[in-house]
């Protein structure tokens, strides 16, 4: 499965709400779709799994929603280190594959 | 605090075959209901699983890796492997470990991982 993320960067401001996009080239069955935060030098960061579940520890503005090919993570109020790549991966299938990534950047 | 770490083996030539284990600290694989996994992110790029193991060693590899890539778990000491044969320099990257819960028909999301370790593929 194929995924696609949009945009590939975008500048918000820390307050502003960003609106992240993964699409699939087939149906993601079951949920089976999680979200990533990695900042330069770092690991990535487990923040969704099974569409819209928060991960450990994940401040409550990280939201994720949609289904079938089409899905999206919303942070609702960006704060300063909310900055980074945001990457979207399924596990319906194998092998499991992550999409291109968002880059983040706060103005 | 439940870690993973990565061995550090740095610059590997190229056809010979990069070998790397992962140890996790403060919790036990043989107590445990996860998959043991490798991914890679060349620089600059975005990320690709190559391997996953769980404790009774049933392994599932990505197709693209799968004639070159070998997975091994030692469950006593807390520590998995990874053998990459017949390298090159499209293998330069920052590999990670990681884990995935098992769960029932499902693949898997990634709730903890490495640091990375930046393999260097170059004669």
């Amino acid at each position: 499965i194929v995924l696609t993320q949009s945009p590939g960067t975008m500048s918000l401001s820390p307050g502003d709400r960003a609106t992240l996009s993964c699409r699939a080239s087939q149906i993601v069955r079951s949920n089976d779709l999680a979200w990533y935060q990695q900042k330069p030098g770092q690991a990535p960061r487990l923040l969704i799994y099974d569409v819209s579940i928060g991960a450990t520890g994940i401040p409550d503005r990280f939201s994720g929603s949609g289904s079938g090919t089409d899905f999206t993570l919303t942070i609702s109020r960006l704060e300063p280190e909310d900055f980074g790549v945001y990457y979207c991966q399924q596990y319906s299938s194998s092998p499991v594959t992550f999409g291109g990534g968002t880059k983040l950047e706060i103005k | 605090q439940v870690q993973l770490q990565e061995s550090d083996p740095g610059l590997v030539k190229p056809s010979e075959t990069l070998s790397l284990t992962c140890t996790l600290s403060g919790a036990s694989m043989i107590r445990s209901s996860q998959y043991w996994v490798w991914l890679r992110q060349p620089p600059g790029k975005g990320l690709e699983w190559i391997a996953s193991i769980e404790k009774g060693g049933f392994t599932h590899y990505n197709s693209s890796l799968q004639s070159r890539v070998t997975i091994s778990i030692d469950n006593f000491r807390n520590q998995f492997s990874l053998n990459l044969r017949s390298v090159t320099a499209t293998d330069t990257a920052v590999y990670y470990c990681a884990r995935g819960p098992y769960i029932m028909g499902h693949y898997w999301y990634f709730d903890l991982w490495g640091r990375g370790t930046l393999i260097t593929v170059s004669s």
